[in-house]
């Protein structure tokens, strides 16, 4: 079975500095994708960064960056420079076929 | 761009009352989604679908039915609405094969209130 942990249920940081939020996950696929989605409070699900688990080089979107550990089965998000518009839940995503497992979110306030 | 819309974006039922939720996407993609989001357990899946008329049980079908009759369309059905079905319904789609890179597009939720 494939699951994924977020053990920061809230964060927050001052306008303009950095975040960085944490997942852990565990499968037995040695093919598989990570995400980060943001939902903000009108609740859409907007897809932030997607990292190929094959993949070495880490994704980056931006202002956004995911630091990926494939050993220790880590997938971190990194935001710089943070804005009042990255206000949101941030959810870290598995998916493997149609096999897509959630953590349990991260609410993160920006503070001005 | 790809757009997945639901029908309502809030919803109020009764107890017993049997509730359809639909779902549209128009990307032509294969694979369907609905999902349930309640605080602190993040998104559990209830139902997908990879095919016209085809459906899968996801992790908390119990209480659940869907349909697919065309491509773009998946609809979530309460036969009988209880109170712990009060949560919000995501529905998300997904392109098959290794070029949709495993990502799903989700519609902006309908939070459902059953009384």
């Amino acid at each position: 079975a494939q699951t994924v942990t977020q053990s920061q249920p809230e964060m927050s940081v001052q306008e303009a500095e950095t975040v960085t939020l944490s997942c852990t996950y565990d499968t037995s696929e040695s093919d598989y994708y990570l995400f980060w989605y943001k939902q903000p409070p009108s609740r859409q699900m907007i897809l932030v960064i997607r990292q190929e688990a094959y993949k070495q080089q880490n994704a980056t979107e931006n202002r956004f960056s995911v630091n990926f550990q494939k050993a220790a089965k880590s997938f971190s998000l990194k935001i710089s420079d943070s804005q009042l518009g990255d206000a949101a839940m941030y959810f870290c995503a598995l998916a493997n076929n149609n096999d897509m497992r959630f953590g349990a979110g991260t609410r993160l306030t920006v503070k001005p | 761009d790809v757009k997945v819309t639901q029908s309502s974006r809030y919803l109020v039922k009764r107890t017993g009352e049997k509730v359809f939720l639909e779902c549209v996407q128009d990307m032509d993609h294969e694979n369907m989604f609905w999902y349930r989001q309640d605080p602190g357990l993040g998104l559990r899946l209830i139902y997908f679908s990879y095919d016209v008329k085809m459906k899968e049980k996801g992790d908390i079908p119990e209480g659940y039915s869907v349909s697919r009759e065309k491509k773009e369309r998946f609809s979530l059905i309460l036969e009988s609405a209880s109170t712990n079905q009060t949560s919000m319904y995501l529905c998300a789609s997904k392109q098959s094969g290794v070029g949709g890179l495993e990502t799903q597009y989700f519609g902006p939720g309908t939070r459902l209130l059953v009384l």
